[in-house]
């Protein structure tokens, strides 16, 4: 258990549709990161979230946006829905956000799995 | 521009030894990463890199060789819960002080009995 989680763990929902998913950092790291891996697909950046504000941004779609609150935990919301957007999707969380030369290890989530029918 | 290279994918056979490839190629270079992923789970981190040599921890090991821009994740003894795809990241600067992880596509490692 990295100590990352996510809700929910499985979404099945129609095209055009929106959903927002979940995620709770580990205690103490105050960064996030969403990923989305297609099936037998590489992990894919989406977007960084350090400390309540945006970080860094990926291959994020304009149908996607995520944010960070005060405490830390963080939501994707995904619209529009389309059936390319069937996926498991990832939170990670680490300590600095990959800030200075510090070793920032990322803990993933166990994920969302969306699919999109 | 960044880089990253891994085989597709590697069969080897219960008990063996197998040795899993990544080159780079990146232009703030400042660590690198080997997460462990099994089908439909969440990746694992396996090890971490940032001088040039060899970090053993138990049956695997890691290699780094910063001016040839390689790695390689070394399995022993292996098992078949060893067959899982195994992912490189590259630390890399932007030039700020802020850094980023670069993966690759990851390597699917099959285990034969």
């Amino acid at each position: 258990d990295s100590g990352v989680t996510q809700t929910p763990k499985h979404l099945i929902t129609a095209t055009g549709q929106r959903v927002t998913l979940r995620c709770s950092p580990r205690s103490g790291d105050l960064s996030v990161y969403w990923y989305q891996q297609s099936l037998d697909q590489g992990l894919q950046f989406l977007i960084q979230y350090y400390n309540g504000e945006e970080r860094a941004k990926g291959n994020i779609l304009e149908r996607f946006s995520a944010q960070q609150f005060p405490d830390l935990h963080s939501e994707l919301n995904l619209s529009s829905l389309e059936l390319g957007d069937s996926a498991l999707y990832f939170c990670a969380s680490s300590v600095t956000g990959g800030r200075g030369g510090f070793t920032d290890t990322q803990y993933f989530g166990p994920g969302t799995r969306l699919t999109v029918l | 521009g960044q880089n990253i290279d891994q085989p597709t994918e590697m069969t080897a056979t219960e008990g063996a030894i197998v040795q899993i490839n990544c080159t780079y190629q990146t232009s703030g270079f400042n660590g690198l990463f080997w997460y462990q992923q099994h089908a439909g789970e969440a990746p694992t981190f396996l090890s971490y890199n940032v001088l040039d040599g060899l970090e053993e921890k138990g049956r695997f090991s890691s290699f780094l060789s910063r001016s040839k821009g390689y790695s390689y994740l070394l399995l022993k003894e292996l098992q078949m819960k060893d067959s899982a795809s195994y992912l490189c990241a590259v630390r890399d600067s932007n030039g700020d002080s802020n850094y980023q992880l670069i993966w690759g596509a990851g390597t699917k490692l099959i285990i034969k009995p």
